[in-house]
């Protein structure tokens, strides 16, 4: 069965330093998201993602975050100067459409960020 | 502020039994409704989803939607011990592709 796929599975980095998040979504999904989990608390919505562009994002996602399909595979999620508080699980998921009945939304298995 | 509510449990049923799990939402223009179940340390994955009033069946799983109370749930029914997760409560709106997800309601169901 197609799954998201995420690397990888556990990234330590520095404050202040770049990380990089990578997903492979479903392939035949267009619309593509990511949210983050911090440890014992609800999945946060960060970004959408469809036709090369964000179609919405949350307060979360500032100008530290950006997102972008490299290619026709993968999908990432780029921290560009990291936080102790980015440290969480963060999850990619897509979708085949935006809406009933093909909104659903697959998980990858996520990535945990440690920010030290 | 749209919320979406769930009781945190956590919530005890013995093997056999039926477990109902319950949410409640604030945005009444939601127009889809999900549950996920969550593994410690695993990633949310997807039992059902519903989109109309009523009741919707897959399997052991029912979801149970009422818009006009904006409340839906989902029963578990024969429960075993591998039911035992967080369930996640997701809604979105007709103006976003977002998820909003309650916190989850840990569901135990002892031997």
């Amino acid at each position: 069965e197609p799954e998201v796929t995420q690397t990888p599975s556990h990234q330590v980095t520095q404050m202040g330093q770049e990380v990089i998040l990578r997903c492979v979504p479903i392939s035949n999904h267009l619309y593509f998201y990511w949210y983050r989990q911090i440890l014992g608390q609800k999945v946060e919505f960060l970004v959408s993602f469809y036709n090369n562009e964000i179609s919405e994002k949350s307060e979360i996602f500032d100008d530290q975050f950006s997102v972008e399909r490299p290619d026709g595979s993968n999908f990432t999620l780029k921290i560009r100067s990291t936080k102790l508080e980015d440290s969480a699980m963060y999850f990619c998921a897509s979708s085949e459409g935006a809406y009933p009945p093909r909104g659903e939304q697959f998980f990858g298995p996520g990535t945990r960020l440690t920010v030290l | 502020q749209k919320e979406v509510e769930q009781n945190s449990g956590p919530l005890s049923v013995p093997e056999g039994a039926i477990a109902s799990l319950n949410c409640t939402y604030s945005d009444r223009v939601s127009q889809s409704f999900f549950w996920y179940r969550q593994y410690s340390g695993k990633s949310p994955e997807l039992i059902m989803s519903i989109y109309s009033n009523g009741d919707k069946e897959d399997g052991r799983f029912t979801a149970q939607l009422n818009k006009a109370s904006q409340y839906v749930s989902l029963l578990i029914r024969d429960s075993q011990p591998s039911d035992s997760a967080t369930y996640l409560c997701a809604v979105n709106a007709n103006s976003g592709y977002a998820l909003n997800f309650g916190k989850g309601t840990s569901l135990l169901v002892t031997p």
